[in-house]
């Protein structure tokens, strides 16, 4: 059974440029989580997506945004990037919102 | 506003020792989380906590949940060097109306030593 794929996983895009992440989860998983870690922040929620839904979103300004596609592959875009917005952002898939989750291996953003 | 404190935050033990992380957090939540980061890794999954009393083990790990006191506890029996890592624990939260926010704490450095 394949895991969480998350792709690229490395990027690096210049201060105002915008960028897409892709996750794909495992399948039969229709939940997609979407995490941020930085060395200053720690981490941090994003959103959750259950079946095409934004179900939960955390303390994030509106240039970050997300999907997620019937297929259940989620995506996140982040607009106008700022040097902060450097991090490993990490998705995870579970069954539903109650059950554990599986990470991707991440997605490390440089902005320079 | 829902704060998470976890301590230690950073923990070095003997192989074969005994210890616990504590996870305080400061509003009501009746789910809590506990990850696992290995250097330069992604996040694992250690156990969901769904209800008060809610106790999970596997292998040297055990966790618990007091929604009353508003703690979880992550123990470790017999520490062995694979368990060197940063646990974190987060807690979800009601935030506006939607199903919730997760809270993560800073994480504990766990280095095992022979």
């Amino acid at each position: 059974k394949a895991g969480v794929t998350q792709t690229p996983r490395y990027l690096i895009k210049t201060r105002g440029q915008q960028v897409t992440l892709s996750c794909s989860p495992i399948s039969g998983h229709r939940s997609v989580s979407w995490y941020q870690q930085t060395p200053g922040q720690g981490l941090q929620f994003l959103f959750e997506y259950f079946s095409e839904t934004q179900r939960n979103k955390g303390n994030f300004p509106g240039r970050f945004s997300g999907r997620q596609f019937s297929n259940s592959r989620s995506e996140m875009n982040v607009s106008t990037l700022e040097l902060g917005d450097s991090a490993l952002y990490l998705c995870a898939s579970s069954l539903d919102s109650l059950s554990i989750q599986y990470f991707g291996a991440g997605t490390r953003l440089s902005v320079l | 506003e829902l704060k998470v404190e976890q301590n230690p935050l950073f923990l070095s033990m003997q192989e074969g020792k005994n210890y616990t992380i504590y996870c305080n957090y400061s509003t009501t939540s009746d789910r809590l989380y506990w990850y696992r980061q290995d250097p330069g890794k992604s996040l694992e999954s250690l156990f969901v906590l769904l209800s008060n009393g809610a106790v999970k083990q596997e292998g040297r790990l055990m966790a618990s949940l007091d929604t009353k006191a508003r703690l979880s506890t992550l123990h470790i029996t017999a520490a062995v060097h694979d368990l060197s890592a940063t646990y974190f624990c987060a807690v979800v939260t009601d935030y506006g109306g939607s199903q919730g926010n997760l809270i993560f704490g800073k994480g504990t450095k766990l280095s095992v030593k022979p």
